[in-house]
């Protein structure tokens, strides 16, 4: 079965500091992978997927997440963090031809200034 | 513009009530999908249809139910024989039937048992 882990539950990242939130997924054939951000009482928005090709994808608001078959990861990275970057950040997996995605039980950041 | 509205966006319920949560979409997307989000849970899915008149139970589908008479609509209802039923429901849409496609989101709608 697919599943999703997020290992960080909450991280603390200084205005203007490099970010990475993990992302590890089990899966036995190619997965699609995609990360989402979510602000407090709002749905899900799109940041990235990843389904083939260049494993870096670049998404919106400066993120990018890098595919890495041999550690099973799909790491979300920004190289500077803005206060508007708070938020919930959710990890999910996908496979071709399945209709459904499982989804990390997600990391909350918060931005100090 | 193109999305997917739910309604309404805080809903009460007394316990032994059911409640229908609305959505709906303008994307013409095939498949809708309801999730539950509950705090450090992340989103689990109750239900999904990917045609019309057609769905299929998810991972936590007791205590609600289903509907997809129409293409654009998908509306849930929480039914008495949920036990806790007070979460956070999305709903969201992919574009077609019987393929991984991104899913988008609808707002959301907070329940709460009084």
């Amino acid at each position: 079965a697919q599943s999703v882990t997020q290992p960080d539950i909450h991280i603390t990242v200084s205005e203007g500091a490099s970010l990475e939130l993990r992302c590890n997924y089990s899966y036995g054939a190619t997965p699609y992978l995609f990360w989402y951000v979510q602000s407090p009482g709002q749905g899900l928005q799109l940041l990235l997927k990843y389904f083939s090709g260049d494993t870096l994808v670049q998404g919106i608001k400066g993120f990018e997440a890098e595919f890495k078959r041999s550690q099973s990861s799909f790491n979300l990275r920004k190289p500077s963090v803005h206060w508007s970057d708070a938020a919930e950040y959710f990890c999910a997996v996908g496979a071709r031809g399945f209709q459904k995605l499982v989804f990390g039980t997600g990391t909350r950041l918060l931005v100090s200034p | 513009d193109g999305g997917i509205t739910q309604s309404p966006k805080y809903l009460f319920r007394k316990e032994g009530q059911n409640v229908t949560l609305s959505c709906e979409q303008n994307l013409n997307h095939d498949a809708m999908y309801w999730y539950r989000q509950d705090p450090g849970q992340g989103l689990r899915l109750i239900y999904y249809s990917q045609i019309v008149n057609d769905f299929q139970k998810g991972d936590i589908a007791e205590g609600y139910s289903v509907s997809r008479e129409k293409k654009e609509s998908f509306p849930l209802t929480v039914t008495s024989a949920q036990k806790n039923p007070t979460a956070f429901y999305l709903c969201a849409s992919s574009g077609l039937a019987g393929s991984t496609d991104t899913q988008y989101f609808g707002p959301g709608t907070r329940l709460t048992v009084l």
